[in-house]
């Protein structure tokens, strides 16, 4: 059972275009965190979402977690090349090992 | 002054090899981790050491064995290698437990002929 599902799988825009990718899941989760994976490297961290409700921004790029902490969502305003990679969504409960979903592969065409 | 290394980063060999990858982090975290990350991107947890005291071993192979001989220091080990044990396997660590943010390494891509 995949416990965090994110949408779309696949994403290809062009540079400058607004995009949202979701994390979803029945569960309610203490925190989520966000990650980036760039080819041949590992996820880096972006940022970790505490508090429903809770919008966090990294310069162009909006985190909110939703309000029953069982959803979340990452936007980016005008997307350059550079934010190409995998973003991965990992939900913590308690004191248990993450568990990540299978992320969004996003590209964007310059 | 790479935070998380681990070597090799490419590792091709034959079926019923044995191999091991090494991974070394200089935060002065308390827990590391093995995770596998499989051809469609699922990033899975193997194990996780606190201290060098394994404390999660997610149902993995016993071909597969872990040592750590100190807190900043994870080997993964694998005997007699099959097909399906191709993948990137990512080890990480964190400060003050499992759910705390990770801190990866470039990952280790094995592929088994």
């Amino acid at each position: 059972t995949q416990l965090l599902e994110q949408s779309p799988q696949f994403l290809s825009i062009q540079e400058g275009e607004n995009l949202t990718v979701y994390c979803n899941s029945s569960s309610v989760f203490s925190s989520l965190q966000w990650y980036r994976q760039e080819p041949g490297e590992g996820p880096v961290l972006l940022v970790t979402v505490v508090t429903g409700g809770e919008v966090k921004k990294l310069k162009r790029l909006t985190f909110q977690f939703g309000d029953a902490r069982k959803d979340s969502s990452l936007h980016i305003t005008a997307a350059q090349p550079g934010d190409t990679g995998l973003y991965l969504c990992a939900g913590v409960k308690g004191n248990t090992p993450l568990v990540f979903g299978k992320g969004t592969r996003l590209s964007v065409i310059a | 002054d790479t935070a998380v290394s681990q070597t090799p980063k490419y590792l091709v060999t034959q079926m019923g090899n044995d191999k091991s990858i090494k991974c070394e982090q200089n935060l002065g975290h308390d827990t590391m981790y093995w995770y596998k990350q499989d051809s469609k991107k699922f990033l899975k947890i193997m194990f996780s050491y606190n201290n060098k005291e394994l404390i999660i071993n997610e149902t993995v192979p016993n071909r597969f064995s872990p040592k750590s001989p100190d807190k900043a220091h994870l080997n993964l080990h694998i005997n007699s290698l099959e097909l399906g044990d191709s993948a990137v396997y990512f080890c990480a660590s964190s400060q003050g437990g499992v759910n705390q943010p990770q801190h990866f390494g470039d990952g280790t891509r094995l592929s088994i002929l």
